[in-house]
C-alpha cells in the first residue's frame, strides 16, 4: 500500500473556527491532491500541488487554502469553517504519469456544527 | 467541459455478472480509469484503459470505446464483498489531475 497518512481521522468543530488537515506521504511523489466527498457529488478536487510551494485551485476551492513546504506534507486549511464544509476529505498522491493511479489516504471525517 | 455519467445504483445477485457503464465528455482524452470504494473506506484503483478494447484482471474487466466515448466495468462471479461504489474517472487538465464520476453504488444480494 502507498504510504499516505491523513490526520486527524475525525474532527468535530464549531462554525467560524480554523481547521487544518494534514496529509503525509512517504512515497516521494510529486503530485498531491485534496478532495472532498459528499453524497451525490462524488469526489471533487479542492486544491492540488505539483511540487514544493507549487499549488493551484481545483473546482471547489472557495473557503480553502493549502500549503506544501516539504515534498511529504500537504496541508489543507479551512480559515473559518462553515457548516457547508462538513464532509469527508481525502488526500491523494500520484506518481505523475498519465494513467497512473492515484493513491488515497483513509480520509478525514469533518463535522462543523 | 469535462463530465462523466454513470448510473447511481445497481443491484445484482451473488454469483452473477454485472456491467457498470460510463459515458464521458472531454477534450484531450487519455484514457479511462475505474476505482472501487467500500463504505467508510478510501477509493482504490482498479484499472486503466488507454486503448480501445477489453482489459481483464481476474474477475474484473474494463472496456473502452473511444469512438463512442464509452466504457464499462464488468464484474463476474459476484461476491458479497463486491458491494461497493465504483467510480469511472479520466486523467486530464494537466498535473495528472483526475476527474471522477459521481459513482455507482453496487449492491450484491444473496
Amino acid at each position: 500500500d502507498a504510504g499516505i497518512t491523513q490526520s486527524p481521522r475525525h474532527k468535530v468543530t464549531e462554525t467560524g473556527t480554523p481547521v487544518t488537515l494534514r496529509c503525509h506521504q512517504t512515497e516521494n511523489h510529486r503530485y498531491m491532491y485534496w478532495y472532498r466527498q459528499d453524497p451525490g457529488h462524488g469526489l471533487r478536487l479542492i486544491h492540488y500541488s505539483y511540487g514544493v510551494k507549487d499549488t493551484d485551485k481545483g473546482e471547489v476551492s472557495d473557503g480553502y487554502s493549502v500549503s506544501r513546504s516539504k515534498t511529504e506534507d500537504f496541508l489543507l486549511t479551512l480559515e473559518s469553517a462553515t457548516s457547508s464544509q462538513t464532509s469527508v476529505y481525502f488526500c491523494a498522491i500520484s506518481g505523475g504519469q498519465v494513467g497512473q493511479p492515484q493513491h488515497f489516504g483513509d480520509g478525514t471525517r469533518l463535522s462543523i456544527l | 467541459g469535462q463530465s462523466l455519467e454513470q448510473p447511481s445504483e445497481v443491484t445484482a445477485v451473488e454469483g452473477a455478472i454485472v456491467q457498470i457503464n460510463c459515458t464521458y465528455q472531454t477534450s484531450g482524452f487519455y484514457g479511462l480509469s475505474w476505482y472501487q470504494q467500500h463504505d467508510g473506506g478510501a477509493p482504490t484503483f482498479l484499472s486503466y484503459n488507454a486503448l480501445d478494447g477489453l482489459e481483464e484482471t481476474g474477475r474484473f474487466s474494463s472496456f473502452l470505446s473511444r469512438s463512442d466515448s464509452y466504457g464499462y466495468l464488468l464484474l463476474q462471479e459476484l461476491q458479497m464483498k463486491d458491494s461497493a461504489s465504483y467510480f469511472c474517472a479520466f486523467p486530464g487538465g494537466g498535473y495528472q489531475k483526475v476527474t471522477f464520476g459521481i459513482g455507482t453504488k453496487l449492491q450484491v444480494i444473496p
